[in-house]
């Protein structure tokens, strides 16, 4: 699996949009790239997925170069809501399921007004 | 859909004795589901995989005979935290593989605190 590595705190304020880069150097072919959301005291939610160029969905976009050895999640016009941490994680997709997923130390976003 | 739920969601037990974690995919059939631990201010770890019908299997370093998991059904893992002591004390989540096996929907954790 490979190793991302991400910036452990960044602030912002709402309106803004933030981005958090990820660096997953040793990313293999196979690889996809998942971006995950963490409250306080509760389980991760999905937020996006991808594998190369641009996904966008209705909360957030994903930019992967095209090298794919980094990744950008994306959050438009943040709220004091979106405080919360932010894990990337990437790894096979098998559909054959058994796919462990290997949390780094993930990104605590701030909100402030 | 795709909702996975735990109970209890948070449990205070006294030092060793045994507490039970149920994992539950509500919506859907899951043959995979798993359990990670969480201590304060940091990243999840994988503790093992449950797979329906067979032996769970374990991450390094994680004691199969304290943390027993039983995956009787589709929609059904159990965590049994056994002889708890405080550094058992965690925030215990589960996750859930959806349909087409690379998605995973993660349930709300269960907080375990050991006196």
């Amino acid at each position: 699996l490979a190793k991302t590595t991400q910036p452990i705190s960044m602030d912002s304020y709402e309106g803004q949009e933030v981005n958090i880069t990820c660096s997953h150097n040793n990313i293999a072919t196979n690889d996809y790239i998942t971006w995950y959301q963490q409250f306080p005291s509760q389980g991760p939610r999905f937020i996006i997925q991808g594998y190369k160029t641009k996904v966008t969905n209705e909360v957030a976009s994903l930019f992967i170069p095209a090298d794919r050895k980094s990744s950008t999640l994306s959050l438009p016009r943040v709220s004091l809501s979106d405080t919360a941490v932010y894990y990337c994680l990437v790894g096979d997709r098998q559909t054959g399921g058994g796919n462990k997923l290997t949390f780094g130390t993930g990104t605590q976003l701030k909100v402030e007004l | 859909g795709a909702v996975v739920s735990q109970h209890p969601s948070w449990v205070i037990c006294k030092s060793g004795t045994s507490v039970k974690i149920e994992c539950r995919s509500l919506d859907f059939q899951a043959t995979t589901m798993f359990w990670y631990r969480q201590f304060p201010k940091q990243s999840l770890m994988l503790m093992a995989t449950s797979n329906e019908g067979s032996k769970a299997t374990y991450e390094q370093g994680v004691e199969k005979d304290k943390f027993l998991i039983n995956h009787a059904s589709l929609t059904l893992s159990t965590l049994t935290v056994t002889s708890a002591h405080p550094e058992d004390s965690s925030f215990y989540i589960c996750s859930a593989e959806g349909r087409r096996g690379y998605e995973q929907y993660f349930g709300p954790g269960t907080r375990l605190t050991v006196t």
